[in-house]
């Protein structure tokens, strides 16, 4: 079955630090993955997405996220975090063609340290 | 351009009664999926309507049902409910395109549905 793992629960960045956050994939095919941010009692945000060229994809915000076949991940990463980018972020994959049906990961609380 | 909007904003129920949440996509989206989040949780996927059909569902009791109007809005109903069915309950809407380029859904803010 189509889906993504986000290994940790809670990321921890000093403000002005380099923010990694980890998503690895496991699909069938070619797969379609997205990242969004959620901040308290929002819904979903838009970061970014990739479906196919180039393995460095650049978002919203500053985000960008690198495409790895052979690691089959995609994490999301941000060269310098911003105290406003704590919130909780969602790795995504799109299941099967022909519907917009997408299984998320269980989602990484980053908190930017002032 | 306005976002996806959902009414209502929150929602307190007690179990066995029946809720309908609804749904307005952004213009031009003929697209609408349903997510419920549980708390702690990523979102699960429910439904996906497109041009008033079914076109996925989740597994997802059939207390669970939904529909899409001529103008692309739609409502989730939830029948019986049980205190398990507590959650945020998010609407995306997503403008089909033809060929390779796959876009992306949006996402509205959700409604957040107590049931005691």
């Amino acid at each position: 079955a189509q889906s993504v793992a986000q290994p940790e629960d809670q990321v921890n960045v000093a403000e002005g630090n380099p923010l990694t956050v980890k998503c690895t994939y496991s699909v069938s095919g070619n797969p379609y993955l997205f990242w969004y941010v959620q901040y308290p009692n929002r819904g979903l945000q838009f970061l970014l997405k990739y479906i196919t060229g180039d393995n460095l994809v650049k978002g919203s915000y500053g985000f960008e996220a690198e495409f790895n076949k052979s690691q089959t991940s995609f994490h999301l990463k941000k060269p310098s975090a911003l105290v406003s980018d704590s919130a909780l972020y969602f790795c995504a994959v799109r299941v099967g063609s022909g519907n917009n049906r997408l299984a998320f990961g269980k989602g990484n609380q980053v908190v930017v340290i002032p | 351009d306005a976002g996806v909007t959902q009414s209502p904003t929150h929602l307190i129920k007690t179990r066995g009664q029946h809720v309908t949440l609804r749904c307005s996509p952004i213009s031009g989206h003929k697209s609408v999926s349903w997510y419920q989040q549980v708390l702690g949780q990523g979102p699960q996927f429910i439904f996906q309507y497109y041009e008033k059909e079914e076109r996925g569902r989740g597994n997802f009791p059939d207390r669970f049902s939904a529909r899409q109007f001529p103008n692309y809005s739609s409502e989730l109903n939830v029948n019986a409910l049980l205190l398990g069915d507590s959650a945020l309950y998010l609407c995306a809407s997503r403008r089909q395109r033809q060929g390779a380029f796959y876009n992306e859904q949006f996402f509205g803010p959700g409604t957040r549905l107590t049931v005691l």
